[in-house]
């Protein structure tokens, strides 16, 4: 699976539209980006899946480029209940499809 | 409609005991995979199972092992504790074992060896 590597830490502030870019150069043909968001004392939660150009859900959208050598999740209008460690990684659709690999993530900090 | 359910929240053992966590996945979720999640880290693959078999297993020595019971529901067990297994270990259920790419996280359980 490939290694994806994101920014430690971002602020912002409440309302502000927030864009988190993820790198992963090795990305293979098949692999997938799958973003996780992860609250204090709670498990991780899916938030959005894309292989390339733009996916959008109720939650989030992702951009990804031609190349697939990196990606943005982008975040409207954020609230302080956004504050929280957001996961950028890659899956592929065969072989080892349940093993979900996380690095340190991206601490989002949204001031009022 | 519940979520994916843990037991116990919190444990406190003491180094070279061993433990039993519990996890029972998601309604109409037949996939289960278990993450240890060490403070200020991401989650860790330890290990998934699907149809009451181990399918996949991450780096974790022979200490770790599981069990999966036929209604989905399933166990981590740790052997021999030691003071770097202290962390919060995750379940994980996927409808779907060949799609498992969307997990649903439980709580966790916070396991404190002393």
């Amino acid at each position: 699976l490939a290694k994806t590597t994101q920014p430690i830490s971002m602020d912002s502030y409440e309302g502000q539209e927030v864009n988190i870019t993820c790198s992963h150069n090795n990305i293979a043909t098949n692999d997938y980006i799958t973003w996780y968001q992860q609250f204090p004392s709670q498990g991780p939660r899916f938030i959005i899946q894309g292989y390339k150009t733009k996916v959008t859900n109720e939650v989030a959208s992702l951009f990804i480029p031609a190349d697939r050598k990196s990606s943005t999740l982008s975040l409207p209008r954020v609230s302080l209940s956004d504050t929280a460690v957001y996961y950028c990684l890659s899956w592929t659709p065969s072989g080892n499809t349940g093993k979900l690999i996380f690095g340190q993530g991206t601490t989002l900090q949204v001031k009022p | 409609d519940a979520g994916v359910t843990q037991s116990p929240t919190h444990l406190i053992k003491t180094r070279g005991q061993q433990v039993t966590l519990r996890c029972s996945p998601k309604s109409g979720h037949d996939t289960v995979s278990w993450y240890q999640q060490a403070l200020g880290q991401g989650p860790q693959f330890i290990f998934q199972y699907y149809e009451e078999e181990e399918r996949q297993r991450g780096n974790f020595p022979d200490r770790f092992s599981g069990h999966q019971f036929p209604n989905y529901s399933s166990e981590l067990n740790v052997n021999a504790l030691l003071l770097g297994d202290s962390a919060l270990y995750l379940c994980a259920s996927s409808p779907n074992y060949l799609t498992s790419y969307e997990q649903y996280f439980g709580p966790g359980t916070r396991l404190t060896v002393t």
